[in-house]
């Protein structure tokens, strides 16, 4: 059973909406993050967060805002969709935050904006 | 430029054979981590390496600090390796900063 579940696998938006992507973690762990992967690109740190506390933005758009209600939940708020948001989406969590600890990655959404 | 670059971009194998795939890093090294992504998205951590080498099954990573590289090595490749194998910087403190990966295709 996956450890990490993120919500949905597949969305399709249109330009100009806004859409929330979930995250859920069942690892117990204390720090939880957001990648983007595009094509053809690495991937890409976007936000960390530990004990529910942000830790590290590296996103330069205020139209991407995460939300953590739950120690083990950490969703992704996009506002003002565009086309080039579009992108594979991975959550992840690790024990601690910091360095030296392993990353565990959930199955991805992925969005698509037209 | 790219702080973490992986080469080969792609790798062709026939069962059985053996691979090795590199990993070079411009900047300063707290530990390399190692994924593989499966086709279609997901991704499983295979090693975390801050220095010299580890052994996992039929893959093998080293890390050399003062060379600024790391390599995996796939032994007896299997259909089952195919798909892409990530490096990613751990600078200490901060996000991993991935690389772009490399793609392994393995036929029967």
């Amino acid at each position: 059973d996956p450890k990490i579940i993120q919500k949905p696998k597949y969305l399709v938006a249109v330009t100009g909406s806004e859409k929330i992507l979930i995250c859920e973690q069942y690892l117990g762990h204390n720090a939880m993050y957001w990648y983007r992967q595009s094509a053809k690109k690495p991937l890409e740190f976007m936000f960390s967060y530990s004990y529910q506390k942000l830790m590290d933005n590296q996103t330069a758009s205020s139209r991407f805002q995460p939300q953590s209600s739950k120690k083990n939940h950490l969703d992704l708020q996009i506002t003002a969709l565009k086309p080039d948001d579009s992108a594979t989406y991975f959550c992840a969590s690790s024990q601690q935050g910091g360095t030296g600890n392993t990353l565990y990655f959930g199955e991805g959404s992925r969005l698509i904006v037209v | 430029g790219q702080q973490v670059q992986q080469s080969p971009a792609s790798l062709v194998l026939q069962e059985g054979e053996n691979a090795e795939l590199q990993c070079n890093f411009s900047t300063s090294l707290n530990s390399m981590q190692w994924f593989y992504q499966r086709p279609g998205g997901s991704l499983v951590s295979l090693f975390y390496n801050p220095s010299g080498t580890k052994h996992s099954g039929r893959l093998t990573s080293t890390t050399v600090i003062k060379e600024r590289r790391s390599s995996l090595h796939i032994s007896s490749s299997q259909t089952t390796d195919s798909g892409t194998y990530l490096c990613a910087l751990d600078q200490g403190g901060r996000a991993l900063i991935f690389g772009t990966g490399t793609t392994v295709s393995v036929s029967p």
